[in-house]
């Protein structure tokens, strides 16, 4: 089974700018959830998402969106980008959301930089 | 915010020694989770242990869980160079949303 798959890897973009990245579950997982990786702050949950319906969000503005289409996958989108953006993206999946008990296996990342 | 906190946040032994890494997290959990993760790449599953579990086994690994002192441990047995990587505990709070520790940064050296 093909693992997490995240696109893009590496992306640089200026400030005010906005972003999208795409995540692509184990299939079969309908759960996906995503994480911010920054050295200062460390792992922090953005949000999740089951069946198309975000289930839990995490402590960040609304400059920070997603969404998940019907065939599991998901995107989220930052705008107006802040120099404090600039993180390591996180996409997890797992078959259901379950209070945690749920194995989440993670993508490679996006490394996203703001200049 | 983080609810577990990894101690210490680094560690450097030699091939073949164990490796002990702990993590203390705040509230009552379901479950924790520890995750492997290379050069800031993806995390990578290694273990569950469910709130009434006290330890679990898996290869070299070995996880202890003390919910009356919020703490667990994370044993690596007979490390390899490999093993170099930051190791994170994670506890879950609503849903699948995973809380992380700081991370333990492990160097083996060859």
């Amino acid at each position: 089974k093909a693992g997490v798959t995240q696109t893009p890897r590496y992306l640089i973009k200026t400030r005010g700018q906005q972003v999208t990245l795409s995540c692509s579950p184990i299939s079969g997982h309908r759960s996906v959830s995503w994480y911010q990786q920054t050295p200062g702050q460390g792992l922090q949950f953005l949000f999740e998402y089951f069946s198309e319906t975000q289930r839990n969000k995490g402590n960040f503005p609304g400059r920070f969106s997603g969404r998940q289409f019907s065939n599991s996958r998901s995107e989220m989108n930052v705008s107006t980008l802040e120099l404090g953006d600039s993180a390591l993206y996180l996409c997890a999946s797992s078959l259901v959301p379950s209070g945690g008990a749920e194995t989440q296996y993670f993508g490679p990342g996006t490394r996203l930089l703001v200049l | 915010s983080q609810q577990g906190e990894e101690d210490p946040q680094a560690l450097s032994i030699q091939e073949g020694e164990n490796a002990t890494m702990n993590c203390s997290y705040k509230t009552s959990i379901n479950n924790l989770q520890w995750y492997r993760q290379n050069s800031g790449r993806g995390l990578v599953h290694l273990i569950l242990i469910r709130s009434n579990e006290r330890e679990k086994h898996s290869g070299r690994l070995r996880v202890t869980l003390d919910t009356s002192k919020k703490s667990s441990s994370l044993l690596i047995t007979a490390s390899r160079a490999a093993d170099t990587a930051s190791y994170f505990c994670a506890t879950d709070n609503a849903g699948n949303m995973l809380t992380f520790g700081g991370g333990t940064r492990l160097m083996v050296k060859p």
